[in-house]
């Protein structure tokens, strides 16, 4: 079976400050792994996956993760914060090409500071 | 290119009367197919899942239920809703081996 912890239900940056949103996972395979961006009242949208291969992923709004299979960590960052980029965040792990059973952590609202 | 059609994007509901959500999926053919909730300030709840027509995963035992009458269309229903059916709920696809794809959500309230 496989879950996800993600670290910190909020975080608060300052626009052009770094932005890192910490996700650990435990899986009994090979993961597949994934971050999620949702807007207010809006669904999830894929901002990168890491299946296999390279292990720093990089995705859309100038997003990457580092999947480091020692410390069990997908960690999400973003060099320099745009206020755009306020939003809820979920880290997701499924166990390989399987993802029925993916499981989503708790979510990370970020918040960015003018 | 794929695209997921969820509607309605909020509804309002009487505690008690019935429930039936709808969720659509174009340009795949067989997908996987996923009903999530999430409560106000809280995480995704899967709920239930289907990998075929008829065929229904039920992750949490509630008073919602699942269907799949063909092979892009997953409906979500309750015959009684209670107030702690309220939430954002989310339907979404997939292939093997991808990421979800997710509707952009039905904001139910019950009353």
């Amino acid at each position: 079976a496989q879950s996800v912890t993600q670290l910190g239900s909020h975080v608060s940056v300052s626009e052009g400050a770094l932005v890192l949103l910490r996700c650990n996972y435990s899986s009994s395979v090979p993961p597949y792994l994934f971050w999620y961006v949702q807007y207010p009242n809006q669904g999830l949208q894929l901002l990168l996956k890491y299946t296999t291969g390279a292990t720093l992923v990089k995705g859309i709004n100038g997003f990457e993760a580092e999947f480091k299979k020692s410390e069990t960590s997908f960690h999400l960052t973003k060099p320099s914060a745009h206020m755009s980029d306020a939003a809820e965040y979920f880290c997701a792990v499924s166990g390989g090409r399987n993802n029925n059973d993916m499981r989503f952590g708790a979510g990370t609202r970020l918040t960015v500071k003018p | 290119s794929q695209t997921i059609h969820q509607w309605p994007a909020t509804l309002v509901q009487p505690v008690g009367s019935p429930l039936s959500l709808e969720c659509t999926v174009e340009g795949t053919s067989n997908p996987n197919l996923y009903w999530y909730r999430q409560a106000a300030g809280r995480g995704l709840q899967l709920l239930f899942y289907s990998v075929g027509i008829g065929q229904i995963s039920s992750e949490v035992p509630q008073n919602l239920s699942a269907s799949r009458p063909q092979d892009r269309q997953f409906i979500l229903s309750s015959k009684k809703l209670l107030l702690s059916d309220s939430g954002f709920y989310l339907c979404a696809w997939t292939l093997m081996g991808y990421g979800y794809t997710f509707g952009s959500g039905t904001r139910l309230t019950v009353v």
